[in-house]
């Protein structure tokens, strides 16, 4: 009965690999997101999709792409992996608009070595 | 641009103590809340304020806003173990969308 499910939930890779993260919500949710958490525990927000659309990209390299086949799937490709891509991305989902609730998957620990 | 800022980064606290956390942010927003981190976990809500309401109660947690000076706490009482996690405050702004925008959080140690 996950809610918002992603995986892997580890990853170990070399840089200037290809890696995705994928992303499943079941609260039929219009609105999803990704997240990514640095080792200082910021948590930034990378991207916004409402019903399969992208709605906020936060200047986030284009080595990031997110993908929604529907709206209760956002993937998150990233090409050429860094160094500094390593972090815990958390993929999200909401109803759209002010004052909701965000739920949280469980957080992918990209390490990139 | 970062919003919500915390304070403090870290507390330590024996179990009974009460905890108090407190988040500052910039821009006029239209709600403001509150979300805990268990550590290798995701983030989980724990309460949700308005611009227009001053304080809002959930079992032992209290939040308090105060528009005027951009700030807003977090009050735990009588701490448990189980409390132990980090602390985020989420601002949603004015004219984002719905965006939220969190601090870097306050990492919470309750000691038994």
């Amino acid at each position: 009965d996950t809610a918002v499910s992603q995986t892997p939930k580890y990853l170990v890779t070399q840089m200037g690999n290809d890696k995705s993260i994928k992303c499943e919500q079941n609260l039929g949710h219009d609105t999803m997101y990704w997240y990514k958490q640095d080792s200082k525990k910021f948590l930034k927000i990378m991207f916004s999709y409402n019903n399969k659309e992208l709605i906020i990209n936060e200047t986030v390299p284009n080595r990031f792409s997110p993908k929604s086949p529907d709206k209760a799937h956002l993937n998150l490709h990233i090409n050429s992996l860094e160094l500094g891509d390593s972090a815990v991305y958390f993929c999200a989902s909401s109803q759209s608009g002010s004052g909701n609730t965000i739920y949280f998957g469980e957080g992918s620990w990209l390490t990139v070595v | 641009s970062q919003q919500g800022e915390e304070d403090p980064q870290a507390l330590s606290i024996q179990e009974g103590e009460n905890a108090t956390m407190n988040c500052s942010y910039k821009t006029s927003i239209n709600n403001l809340q509150w979300y805990r981190q268990n550590s290798g976990r995701g983030l989980v809500h724990l309460i949700l304020i308005r611009s227009n309401e001053r304080e809002k109660h959930s079992g032992r947690l209290r939040v308090t806003l105060d528009t005027s000076k951009k700030s807003s706490s977090l009050l735990i009482t009588a701490s448990r173990a189980a409390d132990t996690a980090s602390y985020f405050c989420a601002t949603d702004a004015y004219n984002q969308g719905g965006k939220l925008i969190f601090g870097q959080g306050t990492e919470l140690s309750v000691k038994p």
